[in-house]
């Protein structure tokens, strides 16, 4: 079945610094999505991507989708101790089929 | 908006007992509801898909007679684990799309907020 590669599987960062993760998948995606989770809480939608090229931007974080359709990354500017948590992407492929999670990349951020 | 809540967020119970889990979206219509399961650092496991007024749709290897699934009504989906075993100790969540929108078309999915089950 489809899966996604998600990486980095986990990154330790400084307070302030730029984080960048990324998603790649052998299956072309129409929706790109990318999820945080807090521990013991469920996956909170941070972006949606719904074409191929799109940037979308929600405060700190910019998303794209990538062109070939089979890739997305996420990138977190001057990242803060609140941005702790697991990212997962995941993408769809359309009116067949759920949704496909990565595995995530745990992000820590030391203040 | 696109608010699913989930109850309880936690329980435990003794091995043989069912447990109910329910999962309501607030403020939208949910004609597709999604149970997920996730094991300690792992990505989230489709368990099924959840259908109002229809039976729910397993994936391979989720029992349907282990897991019972009831999506009653546009809001509401509930999740019972029967004759739970220490192996069923899990983080159960649920998701939702809104109706006309999610899976069918755009795949977006709105998450609640988990319910952490532990069999003793």
């Amino acid at each position: 079945g489809q899966q996604l590669n998600q990486s980095p599987q986990s990154m330790f960062i400084q307070e302030g610094e730029d984080v960048s993760m990324n998603c790649t998948s052998s299956s072309i995606f129409n929706t790109w999505l990318w999820y945080k989770q807090d521990p013991g809480e469920g996956p909170v939608l941070l972006i949606a991507l719904y074409k191929a090229g799109e940037l979308t931007s929600n405060g700190r974080l910019t998303a794209q989708f990538g062109i070939t359709r089979k890739d997305s990354f996420l990138n977190i500017s001057a990242s803060i101790p609140s941005d702790v948590g697991i990212y997962f992407c995941a993408g769809h492929g359309g009116s067949q089929g759920n949704l496909i999670f990565g595995k995530g990349t745990k992000l820590s951020v030391k203040p | 908006g696109a608010v699913v809540s989930q109850h309880p967020s936690w329980v435990i119970c003794k091995s043989g007992t069912s447990v109910k889990i329910e999962c309501r979206s607030l403020d939208f219509q949910a004609t597709t509801m999604f149970w997920y399961r996730q094991f300690p650092k792992q990505s989230l496991m489709l368990m099924a898909t959840s259908n109002e007024g229809s039976k729910a749709t397993y994936e391979q290897g989720v029992e349907k007679d282990k897991f019972l699934i009831n999506h009653a009504s546009l809001t509401l989906s509930t999740l019972t684990v029967t004759s739970a075993h220490p192996e069923d100790s899990s983080f159960y969540i649920c998701s939702a799309s809104i109706a006309g929108r999610g899976t069918s078309s755009t795949g977006e999915l709105f998450f609640g907020e988990g319910s952490r089950l532990t069999v003793l």
